[in-house]
């Protein structure tokens, strides 16, 4: 597509609930990220592709987080068990070369 | 642990003038330097890379690199009230790149 295209925009859940947040990049970019920003708060990178492999996943907070890409293309983040403290915007990238990323508008996760 | 540095800010500017954002990383690696601007509620977008060391103009835009110093600069000329933003600074390191806090610009109409 022509740009980082996340889904769902919005998402309000119960604690406890599982929810997958969904990232399609730049057709042909390689390399996708997933990063978290809570409000106020800088990026706190969560996790690294480079084609369906996953060099870095040291982000992650928990072992409620996993993250898969399949295809080289769409990554699904799965957080399970969400707590209150995993609301924030969850921002997927994507990039050619491991430097210049675009980003996508967000997910926005609110556990209530 | 490698570090970009920037001042939280707010900057104010007087609309008109020239704001100047700055940052330090602690990388002597890097190669790639990055500036995203971040509208609140929105995502970061890419606003200007360079690579050299010495300046880099783009428009109103202007980045300054010195890799003596480890240090990069944003200049915005003629500083509207759009430009009020969230800047972030980005260096890379290896496949991924590091993120400063970034410095929230208000310019004053």
């Amino acid at each position: 597509g022509a740009g980082v295209s996340q889904s769902p925009s919005n998402k309000v859940t119960e604690k406890g609930k599982d929810v997958e947040l969904r990232c399609d990049p730049i057709s042909g970019h390689t390399a996708l990220y997933w990063y978290r920003q809570s409000l106020g708060q800088g990026l706190e990178f969560l996790i690294y592709f480079q084609g369906n492999s996953a060099p870095d996943k040291s982000g992650l907070p928990s072992d409620r987080f996993s993250a898969e890409r399949t295809g080289g293309s769409v990554s699904t983040l799965t957080i399970q068990r969400t707590q209150q403290e995993d609301s924030a915007v969850y921002l997927c990238a994507s990039s050619l070369a491991p430097n210049t990323i675009y980003f996508g508008e967000g997910s926005w996760l609110t556990v209530v | 642990q490698k570090e970009v540095e920037q001042n939280s800010g707010p900057l104010s500017v007087p609309e008109g003038a020239i704001a100047s954002l700055n940052c330090t990383y602690s990388d002597r690696g890097s190669q790639s330097f990055f500036w995203y601007r971040q509208y609140s509620g929105k995502s970061p977008e890419l606003i200007m890379f360079i690579y050299s060391n010495g300046d880099k103009e783009d428009g109103r835009f202007t980045a300054q690199l010195n890799k003596a110093s480890q240090y990069v600069s944003l200049l915005i000329r003629d500083s509207q009230p759009s430009d009020s933003a969230t800047y972030l600074c980005a260096a890379d390191s290896n496949y991924q790149l590091i993120w400063g806090a970034g410095t929230k610009l208000i310019i004053k109409p």
